[in-house]
Parts: structure tokens; C-alpha cells; sequence
């Protein structure tokens, strides 16, 4: 039952391009999206959400995008830096927060120096 | 910044023994949470806690796991008979719990549980 499917078990981008993250959902009321980033032998860090009533959020180098009719988000880091490198998952959630959260397989973003 | 804390870091035990994770929250969050990750697979919720009870708990959390929040700082999960299949990462989490607006869970460091 892969409810956030994250299709891209890795990734490598240079240094200051651009790092796109994809995800993509099949429950279409889930209405919380959110990512998180997490390096090895730590817990996840929480980097961004978006609720459903938006498509497009910002932090600094951090964006997300929010395509419902598609059932997809995507995370774009601009410019990428070496201490991107982590593993990212993309977590959904029904009611906006506070129910379990469905994550997906991550995706290991590799930034090249 | 507030985090949420957890001991301990690892833990190795024999099947059949039980354990206890123990987790301090961020102090003013209401909600509470275990997840667990096993080497090479998603991260999974165990259960969540609101108001001293129970609030949602998956098909893993069996009878064979408990959790308690026995005083007012500390959040534990407790598993009774430890099974090889136990051996996880486990993942605590808390989040605030704000009326009419969404969010966000805010993970510990992890305890990683070896059942030998």
C-alpha cells in the first residue's frame, strides 16, 4: 500500500544548480503535505509544508509545489548546496497535521562540490 | 530551539525481553507520537497520544506495545515480549496542537532497538 510514492531513490545535482524532489500521492484527501530531511543516524528535520489550499510555498532556498488534479509535489532547492546531502521524504497527512503521517521511500539528494 | 529528546540512542536486547524507548517531547506540544523505520524500508506510524489516551494506533501497535506518559515531561513506548522483527529505528515525535490551523510533527533523534 504505497499511499506517497517517491519514485527517485536518488538523486545527484552540482553544487548551485537546482534540486528537484518529486512525490507523488494516491489518497486524495490527504490535505497536510510536508518534507523532511534526515541525515544518517539522526532523526527526521522538518524543512517545509503545504497545505492543499495553496500550490506553492516558500522558505529561502526551499519551495514546494502542490499540483492536487495530479496528485503530485515536488521540492526545489535553489541554489543547492554540499550540506543538502541527506535523504529527503515526503510525509502526507489527512486533517490537516495532527494524524499519522504517510511517508515515502525518500530520495537521497547527493550535492557534488 | 526546542527538540525533542530520546534515550536511549540504542539499544540491544534479547528476544522475548522487554524494553522501554523513553522520549521528552518540546515542552508546550500536546500531541505525541512513535513511529519506527526498519533498515531499508518507510518510516511507520506506531501510534499517537493526545489527553493522556490513546488517539490513533496502527495495525502494528499490538497488544504487544503500551505507552504511557508517566509524568509530566517523559513519553514511553513499552514492548512487552521483544520479537527479532522489532529490531527498527524508533522514532519519536511531538507537535503542538493549535485549533484551526495545521501542524507540524517534529521529530526526536531516534532510539535504534537491536533484538538479538
Amino acid at each position: 500500500d504505497q499511499q506517497v510514492k517517491q519514485n527517485s531513490p536518488s538523486l545527484s545535482v552540482q553544487e548551485g544548480r537546482i534540486s528537484i524532489l518529486n512525490c507523488d500521492y494516491t489518497n486524495s484527501m490527504f490535505d497536510y503535505f510536508l518534507w523532511y530531511k534526515k541525515y544518517p543516524a539522526e532523526g527526521p528535520t522538518f524543512l517545509i509544508s503545504i497545505s492543499s489550499i495553496k500550490d506553492k510555498n516558500e522558505d529561502g532556498r526551499f519551495t514546494v509545489f502542490l499540483n492536487k488534479s495530479a496528485k503530485h509535489l515536488s521540492l526545489h532547492i535553489v541554489p543547492s548546496q554540499p550540506g543538502d546531502s541527506a535523504v529527503y521524504f515526503c510525509a502526507a497527512s489527512l486533517n490537516s497535521g495532527n494524524t499519522p503521517l504517510v511517508f515515502g521511500k525518500g530520495t537521497r539528494l547527493s550535492v557534488i562540490a | 530551539e526546542p527538540e525533542v529528546t530520546q534515550t536511549p540512542s540504542h539499544q540491544v536486547t534479547q528476544m522475548g525481553q522487554e524494553v522501554i524507548l523513553r522520549c521528552v517531547p518540546i515542552s508546550n506540544h500536546l500531541y505525541f507520537y512513535w513511529y519506527r523505520q526498519i533498515l531499508g524500508q518507510k518510516v511507520e506510524f506506531l501510534v499517537s497520544f493526545y489527553n493522556n489516551e490513546i488517539s490513533e494506533k496502527s495495525e502494528i501497535f499490538d497488544d504487544q506495545f503500551s505507552v504511557e506518559r508517566p509524568d509530566g515531561s517523559n513519553f514511553t513506548l513499552k514492548i512487552r515480549s521483544t520479537k527479532l522483527e522489532d529490531s527498527a529505528m524508533y522514532f519519536c515525535a511531538s507537535s503542538p496542537w493549535t485549533r484551526g490551523t495545521t501542524d507540524t510533527q517534529y521529530f526526536g533523534p531516534g532510539t535504534r532497538l537491536t533484538v538479538l
